[in-house]
């Protein structure tokens, strides 16, 4: 049971620099949605999916791109890096949204950007 | 709308003494309402779930939580810690009338002591 996968683990990013985030789920969830982590503020909301071909923004957005070609992937794309999007990213999935069932994590990407 | 407070940013408790971690929170509609637990390095793991069938819910690992619509509150309890009970836990709140949103609470860090 793989559940989801998030790719790399680590990262480190000089300021400008673009780099895709990787996130896969073999569980055929149709919600999948992309979260921040730092200290002490819990976890934001980037974007979100609720199936193949639809997304949404949540509520920090700026700076990330997203798509959803189909059910399992969802790569949540840096633009261009700065600092203050150094942070641990979680990519999660439920079955259907976030109210009913509940949200599945991958193990994070800790992303630095100097 | 909806919002959740964790009153406290860390807890510190002897192993096999009781655990309480206090969540209040905030909905213009009936909530669903979890608790999540991330243990180091790792993604959060659902621990337990209100969604209106019972005011006492219980989860995994002996945690169990009531929801208290009078005072807003869904309290996490477990009756005896365990080191392994050692992390990070989240209250989150989302309501029905926006389905494919929910909130984080801040956090909780439990330490518990030999």
């Amino acid at each position: 049971n793989a559940g989801v996968t998030q790719t790399p683990k680590f990262q480190v990013l000089k300021t400008g620099q673009s780099m895709t985030l990787q996130c896969a789920q073999d569980m055929n969830h149709e919600y999948m949605s992309w979260y921040r982590q730092d200290p002490g503020m819990g976890l934001r909301l980037i974007h979100y999916s609720v199936g193949a071909g639809i997304t949404d923004q949540g509520e920090v957005p700026n700076g990330y791109n997203v798509s959803r070609s189909t059910t399992e992937d969802f790569p949540l794309r840096l633009l261009s890096a700065a600092p203050s999007q150094t942070s641990v990213y979680f990519c999660a999935s439920s079955t259907q949204g976030v109210v009913n069932s509940p949200l599945h994590f991958g193990n994070g990407t800790r992303l630095t950007v100097t | 709308a909806q919002s959740v407070t964790q009153l406290d940013s860390h807890v510190s408790v002897s192993e096999g003494t009781p655990v309480l971690l206090r969540c209040n929170y905030s909905s213009s509609y009936s909530p669903s309402l979890f608790w999540y637990v991330q243990h180091p390095n790792k993604g959060l793991q659902l621990l337990l779930k209100y969604t209106s069938a019972a005011t006492l819910v219980k989860g995994i690992n002996g945690f169990e939580a009531e929801f208290k619509k009078s005072e807003t509150s869904f309290h996490l309890t477990k009756p005896s810690a365990h080191m392994s009970d050692a992390a990070e836990y989240f209250c989150v709140v989302g309501q029905y009338s926006s389905a494919s949103k929910i909130i984080f609470g801040s956090g909780t860090r439990l330490s518990i002591r030999p």
